[in-house]
């Protein structure tokens, strides 16, 4: 079966400091993967997506930039935390073609 | 360009009750509808989706959904809440035009409160 992790899983950074958030997917190969912010326990807004590996998409300008190395990693960074980028992020991965997307456990991302 | 709209913020529901959380939606093409649910501090989980075939359809939890196309809504149900069922929901949407992202639309969420 296949399985989606994220760590780590809450961090709490200081304004302008570096970001690396990590999310792996196991039991699948060539996967869709996207990256979402959630604010204020309400809606998502997709922030990045890859279809495949070197391949990111980025749907909203922003403080933040993803990298996929491998098949089954993916990365989200900043090189200096604004407190605007708090938030729960959450990993998702879908089969290409499926529509379905399969969440991770978030990471809640606190900058003071 | 697609959307959802799920226009109640909450909804409260005595433990027992019928409950429905309503979603509609706007594609160009041929809709795929999803539920998801969230519990505090967690990732969403996947509850069912349509595709085609049968408008209703059956999910986790005890969960069900009606698709309904000419009023462009794909509301969730379930015949008895339970506590347990306090939760976020998110309704989703993308159209049936393909595109390697598979990207999805999604409702801002509507809290539901069981109430024993």
């Amino acid at each position: 079966s296949q399985t989606i992790h994220q760590w780590p899983a809450t961090l709490v950074q200081p304004v302008g400091s570096p970001l690396s958030l990590e999310c792996t997917v196991e039991g699948t190969s060539n996967p869709n993967l996207y990256w979402y912010r959630q604010a204020a326990g309400r809606g998502l807004q997709l922030l990045f997506y890859s279809v495949g590996i070197g391949q990111i998409s980025s749907e909203v300008p922003q403080n933040l930039s993803a990298s996929r190395p491998q098949d089954r990693q993916f990365i989200l960074s900043s090189k200096k935390l604004l407190l605007s980028d708090s938030g729960f992020y959450l990993c998702a991965w879908s089969v290409r073609g499926s529509g379905t997307q399969y969440f991770g456990p978030g990471t809640r991302l606190l900058v003071l | 360009a697609q959307s959802v709209a799920q226009p109640e913020d909450q909804v409260n529901v005595a433990e027992g009750n019928p409950l429905t959380v309503k979603c509609t939606y706007s594609v160009s093409g041929n809709p795929y509808l999803f539920w998801y649910v969230q519990y505090p501090n967690r990732g969403l989980q996947f509850l069912l989706k349509y595709i085609t075939g049968d408008n209703l359809v059956k999910g986790s939890y005890g969960f069900e959904a009606e698709f309904n196309k000419s009023q462009t809504s794909f509301h969730l149900k379930k015949p008895s809440a339970l506590v347990s069922d306090s939760a976020l929901y998110f309704c989703a949407v993308r159209d049936d035009t393909g595109g390697g992202a598979d990207g999805l639309t999604f409702g801002k969420g509507t809290h539901l409160i069981i109430q024993p």
